[in-house]
This record gives structure tokens, C-alpha cells and sequence, in this order.
């Protein structure tokens, strides 16, 4: 079945460390998107990808990074100057950048301890 | 900047129906939809470009509005599987994608 594998689904992360959050699919989509979503609210955009070797800051990009070396994968670095990077961390994927809907990844929940 | 959505929480009672809208200040290509249950990934309901058409699946349809930049999403005859967290998100002809703060629905027996 085609989707999109997010891991791992838990992660704690101490202060000051950076951490790699994985998100691959096999839908043969050309976009790609990493979300967060902090409790009781919306989805706000942090990095997108519209072909390989391409991507885009979104709104909350700072404290961030990405790389999209393969079409089926698309990575996220939560770095160290981040300071607030306690969230649930959404992946998502769509056949191109408009006119389609997202299919998303089962997230990972990301926490500083 | 994000559309917006109202209401912000909705319950129900099995059967009655239910609208969410979604306003944008800025010009759109299209608006789409979305439904979260309570720690899982939002799941795609539909897809609706500009032009003003409306779309439907199953009990649940929504309508786009190009000159208002408004959509609302239409729940009919509601059941217990409808609830959870709609999300609204826009995209303008530049590609980004912004999600509204989303519409918690509550549908009891």
C-alpha cells in the first residue's frame, strides 16, 4: 500500500542537541511538506519541497533545516536554535504543489526533556 | 496569513447537520479539507479549485466562493464517525498551502 512512513513516532530530545525527524513515501509524489501542530491549533508550515534538490522556508521556518536528495524523502532537522521545538510534527505529500490534496504521515511527537 | 474558521467548536446530536466556513483575505487557487481525530494525521476530504464549484462525498460536500475567497464545508444527517477536528487549508497561485486553526465537532448519540 502507498503512503507516507513517518519515524519514529516518539522522540525526546535533550536541550541543545539536534535531532533528525524521518518522513518517506512511496506515492510518487513530486511535493512535499513538513508541518507542526502545537495543541488545540492549526497546522503551521516549516519547510516544502517541489522537486528534488528544491525546497522552500515555510512560516516558521527558523530553528530548522531539510534536505530533498531522493524524491521519496524528505528529512527534518529540529536543530539546537530551535527553543521551542515541544510539538507533534506532521509529514505530508501531494502529486504537485497545486491542485491536489496532502496525503499525510501518522506524525511523531517530538518532546524536550 | 491564515484563513480563518468558524465556529471554532460545534456538537451535535446524531443526525442533525452541521457548516464550517473558511474565510481568506487573500486571493485563492484553491481550498481543501480535512479532518484530524484526536492524536492521529488529518485525512483528505476534498480538493475544491477556483471557479466556484461544489464538491460531495458521501453526507459531506462543501461549496467555493472565488469572489468572497470564502468555502464552507457542509455535514448532512451527521453520525458519531464525523467527529473530530476540520481543517480548512488554502492555496494561493504561489503554492503555499496555509491551515486554518481548525473547527472541533462533537457529535453525541
Amino acid at each position: 500500500d502507498g503512503g507516507i512512513t513517518q519515524s519514529p513516532k516518539y522522540l525526546f530530545r535533550k536541550e541543545g542537541q539536534n535531532v533528525t525527524l524521518s518522513c518517506e513515501q512511496n506515492l510518487n509524489h513530486d511535493a512535499m511538506y513538513w508541518y507542526r501542530q502545537d495543541p488545540g491549533q492549526g497546522l503551521r508550515l516549516i519547510y516544502y519541497s517541489q522537486i528534488v534538490n528544491d525546497f522552500q522556508k515555510g512560516d516558521i521556518a527558523e530553528g530548522y533545516s531539510v534536505s530533498r536528495e531522493k524524491k521519496e524523502s524528505f528529512p527534518l532537522t529540529v536543530t539546537s536554535a530551535q527553543k521551542n521545538p515541544t510539538a507533534f510534527y506532521l509529514c505530508a505529500s501531494s502529486i504537485a504543489l497545486l491542485g491536489d490534496g496532502y496525503t499525510f504521515g501518522s506524525g511523531t511527537r517530538l518532546t524536550v526533556v | 496569513q491564515q484563513p480563518v474558521q468558524s465556529p471554532q467548536a460545534v456538537i451535535l446530536r446524531e443526525g442533525e447537520d452541521a457548516v464550517i466556513n473558511c474565510s481568506s483575505s487573500k486571493a485563492l487557487y484553491s481550498v481543501h479539507w480535512y479532518r484530524q481525530k484526536h492524536g492521529e494525521a488529518p485525512v483528505f476530504l476534498m480538493i475544491l479549485l477556483k471557479g466556484g464549484e461544489q464538491k460531495g462525498h458521501e453526507k459531506i460536500s462543501a461549496s467555493f466562493n472565488e469572489k468572497k475567497q470564502q468555502s464552507s464545508l457542509y455535514l448532512t444527517a451527521s453520525q458519531l464517525s464525523y467527529s473530530g477536528t476540520y481543517f480548512c487549508g488554502t492555496h494561493t497561485n504561489a503554492g503555499k498551502s496555509t491551515f486554518g486553526d481548525g473547527t472541533t465537532l462533537t457529535v453525541k448519540p
